[in-house]
């Protein structure tokens, strides 16, 4: 059963524009983190944010920033996309930060 | 549900000295992938190894699927080496990751 939300499913766009993927959770948890899944499959985690602290990887351009409304919410926004950008972005949700970890359907964004 | 298991849990190295992480899943899968959390908390994938063996530098990966397990060889472990791994499937199949118990080394000077 879904309980991780994100939209769109799927954005193609050009360099050089803004886009803002949604997500949202309903298993009622504190943490919640974006991934970054490449062609090789790996997940490479971006960020991870509960309220109390925003974790960023130190390999994460600038270009990227997350956006939380609230527990329930991050939103990630990418200033100004460039091709490398293109990949799934996974949002996940878990309870202080423990073991289990909820994924979203993903966002497949096509910089063209 | 899907139960890892990492072992050891814990590991003291002097610098120089070779390391082996386990890692041990509970039902069927077909892949595996390797973590490295940094003390402050930011993850780094290392592998996504769907079988077989794989070399990154000093790190060595190997999956057996049909036996439930991966293992994560470091060799001549360095100071820097010090952090959690974590073990989990990738997200492609499910909506649920869990990532494995952990084994927290420490790499002494």
């Amino acid at each position: 059963e879904t309980a991780v939300f994100q939209t769109p499913n799927y954005h193609v766009t050009q360099v050089g524009n803004e886009v803002s993927f949604n997500c949202k959770q309903t298993l009622g948890h504190d943490t919640m983190y974006w991934y970054k899944q490449d062609s090789k499959k790996l997940l490479k985690i971006m960020f991870s944010y509960n309220n109390k602290q925003l974790i960023v990887n130190e390999t994460v351009p600038r270009r990227f920033s997350p956006q939380s409304s609230d527990k329930a919410h991050l939103n990630l926004r990418i200033k100004s996309v460039e091709p490398e950008d293109s990949a799934v972005y996974l949002c996940a949700s878990s309870m202080g930060g423990r073991n289990t970890q909820y994924f979203g359907p993903g966002t497949r964004l096509l910089v063209l | 549900g899907q139960q890892v298991q990492q072992s050891p849990a814990s590991l003291v190295l002097q610098e120089g000295e070779n390391a082996e992480l386990q890692c041990n899943f509970s039902t069927s899968l077909n892949s595996m992938q390797w973590f490295y959390q940094r003390p402050g908390g930011s993850l780094v994938s290392l592998f996504y190894n769907p079988s077989g063996t794989k070399h990154s530098g000093r790190l060595t990966s190997t999956t057996v699927i049909k036996e439930r397990r991966s293992s994560l060889h470091i060799s001549s472990s360095q100071t820097t080496d010090s952090g959690t791994y974590l073990c989990a499937p990738p997200s492609s199949n499910t909506n649920k990751v869990v990532f494995g118990t952990g084994t927290r080394l420490q790499v002494l000077p």
